[in-house]
């Protein structure tokens, strides 16, 4: 099993593009989710999904959009990028909302200049 | 919300030595995780405590929950540079809640 798979491991945005981190799993969980991690500030959720169709905001939405068209697949875009974006991102996907059973991806390092 | 404050931010230690992590809620917590991160890479989760007074081992490490289920300890025993690594606790107010995470502590254990 692949687990959680999420790409582009690294990129460095211009203020004001666009991009899409991807993120798919293979587990077949229903929840999926969003989460930036800054220095020393722990993990914060950006959106979550409990299933295909079906999204809502987590902590820290704003700039960021998501879908969830299958459940295997949830990106995450962000539309025009601003240095405080700078942040490592990391998806999640897990059975249950408890957290013991959630699953986490590599990371994506995103720089904002 | 809830809030989990880690301590220390940061630790160094020589290998070989034993180290303690804290995590302290602002609440009364229904499940604590502890995660570890290496550098790089995502979470691995490690062991998970929802009982007061719980206490958990694994090899030689050692999470435990007091009674008040407000404060939780991580203590690595004879530390190898295997442990290494962003050390993060994780915490829900009740069944069903989504995760509330702490800051992490980077350990770096020196040979």
């Amino acid at each position: 099993n692949a687990g959680v798979t999420q790409t582009p491991k690294f990129r460095i945005l211009k203020i004001g593009q666009s991009m899409t981190l991807q993120c798919t799993q293979d587990m077949n969980h229903n929840y999926m989710y969003w989460y930036r991690q800054d220095p020393g500030m722990g993990l914060k959720l950006i959106y979550y999904s409990v299933g295909a169709g079906i999204t809502d905001k987590g902590e820290v939405p704003n700039g960021y959009n998501v879908s969830r068209s299958t459940t295997e697949d949830f990106p995450l875009r962000l539309e025009l990028a601003a240095p405080s974006q700078t942040s490592v991102y990391f998806c999640a996907s897990s059975w249950t909302v408890s957290g013991n059973t959630i699953y986490f991806g590599e990371g994506s390092w995103l720089t904002v200049v | 919300s809830q809030e989990l404050e880690q301590s220390p931010q940061s630790l160094i230690v020589q290998e070989g030595k034993n180290l303690t992590i804290n995590c302290t809620s602002s609440k009364t917590l229904y499940g604590l995780y502890w995660y570890k991160q290496k550098y790089g890479e995502g979470l691995i989760f490690l062991m998970m405590l929802q009982k007061g007074g719980e206490e958990k081992s694994h090899e030689k490490i050692t999470a435990k929950l007091d009674e008040k289920k407000q404060q939780s300890s991580l203590h690595i025993t004879a530390s190898q540079p295997s442990h290494a690594g962003i050390y993060l606790c994780g915490a829900d107010e009740s069944a069903g809640n989504m995760l509330t995470f702490g800051g992490g502590t980077r350990l770096m254990v020196k040979p």
